[in-house]
């Protein structure tokens, strides 16, 4: 079967750094991504990875390890404007010229003064 | 900028009425593909295409139609709309292994 498990929810402080996880079990797996997707509006593409480590993008850092099924995406200095959904995304085996992800359904993510 | 257009915000239908929702995305895209968003289930597939007039079912295609007669345009047909068809519609387009681009979405209301 297919499955993606994020939280639901998550509170963290302005200025801080905080950590969402996402597991996956897929039937196959080729390529990992992360969205932002603020209330009322359109999800919009934060990160990729498709191998092992670490992907750094400014504020935003995503890490991928495949053998545990595992990613997290990293916040660093929390703004306000951070408070928003992140959806994690797996495209799976068979999916690579079609482009078809399977969604987990999300973390809301209430930054805090 | 990648730009995809869903034609309406917002859309109320009555049951048994026959809704189209359209998509229009500005790249060239090869791929394009429907969603409906609720709360607490996330994101789920309708329907995707990879070509002009090609179309293949997604997690959740009951109750659905898609047509794709130009690449530029995917649209998305309740063929007799129920209210447990009420849903945020999200339509996305991409090229061959790189992110999907959504539009803003629609929120259809179906009494």
């Amino acid at each position: 079967g297919q499955n993606i498990d994020q939280p639901t929810e998550m509170t963290a402080t302005e200025g801080a750094i905080v950590q969402i996880n996402c597991t996956y079990q897929t039937s196959g797996f080729n390529g990992l991504f992360w969205y932002q997707q603020h209330a009322g509006e359109a999800p919009t593409f934060l990160s990729y990875n498709v191998l092992d480590g670490l992907e750094e993008k400014g504020r935003f850092s995503s890490f991928l390890s495949r053998s545990k099924g595992y990613s997290y995406l990293l916040l660093k200095e929390l703004q306000m404007k951070d408070s928003a959904s992140y959806l994690c995304a797996v495209r799976d085996l068979y999916g690579g010229a079609t482009n078809k992800l399977i969604f987990g359904t999300g973390t809301l993510l209430a930054v805090q003064p | 900028d990648v730009k995809v257009t869903q034609s309406s915000r917002y859309l109320v239908k009555r049951t048994g009425e026959k809704v189209f929702l359209e998509c229009v995305q500005d790249m060239d895209h090869e791929n394009m593909f429907w969603y409906r968003q609720d709360p607490g289930l996330g994101l789920r597939l309708i329907y995707f295409s990879y070509d002009v007039k090609m179309k293949e079912k997604g997690d959740i295609p009951e109750g659905y139609s898609v047509s794709r007669e130009k690449k530029e345009r995917f649209s998305l047909i309740l063929e007799s709309a129920s209210t447990n068809q009420t849903s945020m519609y999200l339509c996305a387009s991409s090229p061959p292994s790189w992110p999907q681009h959504f539009g803003d979405g629609t929120r259809l209301s179906i009494l």
